[in-house]
């Protein structure tokens, strides 16, 4: 799968936006852009994923760079519970077997304040 | 609501011992994951299986064995527990390819530590 980069760690504040980045340069047509987060002491739940065109749900936004080689997660009013390890993937949604995994990255430590 | 469950949120074993870790999940998923999680190197994929009684290596097969004898259950086995097998155990499940089954769904986790 092709690498994304994130920043280590984003604060935010209660009630407010939040727009988290992901760089994918090296993104392949059939790739798409998947979004996870890792609450404490939880397993990783699934938020969004998109292909080319911008995707909204109930629970976050994801805004996909015309050469789809950046995106950005939306969150559009922050909570304390948003607080969480956010992780951006690509998946070749073509390749079966265990080319279902996902491959975490390190993620972006979201901390929310009151 | 799709529900990944796992048999221990916590366990402690020794040395050498065979430990069973269990998985179910509700939504009839032809797939279903054992991944490992550790600090510093994200998650792993140990074995996956992709219908009942199929099952594939993942990136760090050795040390485990699995299970799955239904649809709904898929068990990770560590035949002789080790310390360096202490680690966060998470088992994750999705439906068949398409766009609409994407996702996959993970239990909470299990903390195993082995002493």
């Amino acid at each position: 799968d092709a690498k994304t980069t994130q920043p280590n760690s984003m604060e935010s504040n209660e009630e407010e936006p939040v727009h988290l980045p992901c760089n994918h340069s090296t993104i392949s047509g059939t790739d798409y852009i998947h979004w996870y987060r890792q609450l404490p002491s939880q397993g990783p739940e699934y938020v969004i994923h998109g292909l080319t065109s911008n995707v909204n749900n109930r629970m976050a936004s994801l805004a996909i760079a015309e050469d789809r080689k950046s995106s950005t997660l939306i969150l559009h009013r922050a909570t304390l519970r948003d607080a969480a390890v956010y992780y951006c993937i690509l998946r070749d949604q073509n390749s079966g077997g265990s080319n279902y995994k996902l491959t975490f990255g390190k993620g972006t430590l979201l901390t929310v304040n009151p | 609501d799709v529900k990944v469950t796992q048999s221990s949120r916590y366990l402690v074993k020794r040395t050498g011992e065979k430990v069973f870790l269990e998985c179910v999940q509700d939504m009839d998923h032809e797939n279903m994951f054992w991944y490992r999680q550790d600090p510093g190197l994200g998650l792993r994929l140990i074995y996956f299986s992709y219908d009942v009684k199929m099952k594939e290596k993942g990136d760090i097969p050795e040390g485990y064995s699995v299970s799955r004898e239904k649809k709904e259950r898929f068990s990770l086995i560590l035949e002789s527990a080790s310390t360096n097998q202490t680690s966060m155990y998470l088992c994750a499940s999705r439906g068949a390819l398409g766009f609409r089954s994407a996702e996959q769904y993970f239990g909470p986790g299990t903390r195993l530590t082995v002493t």
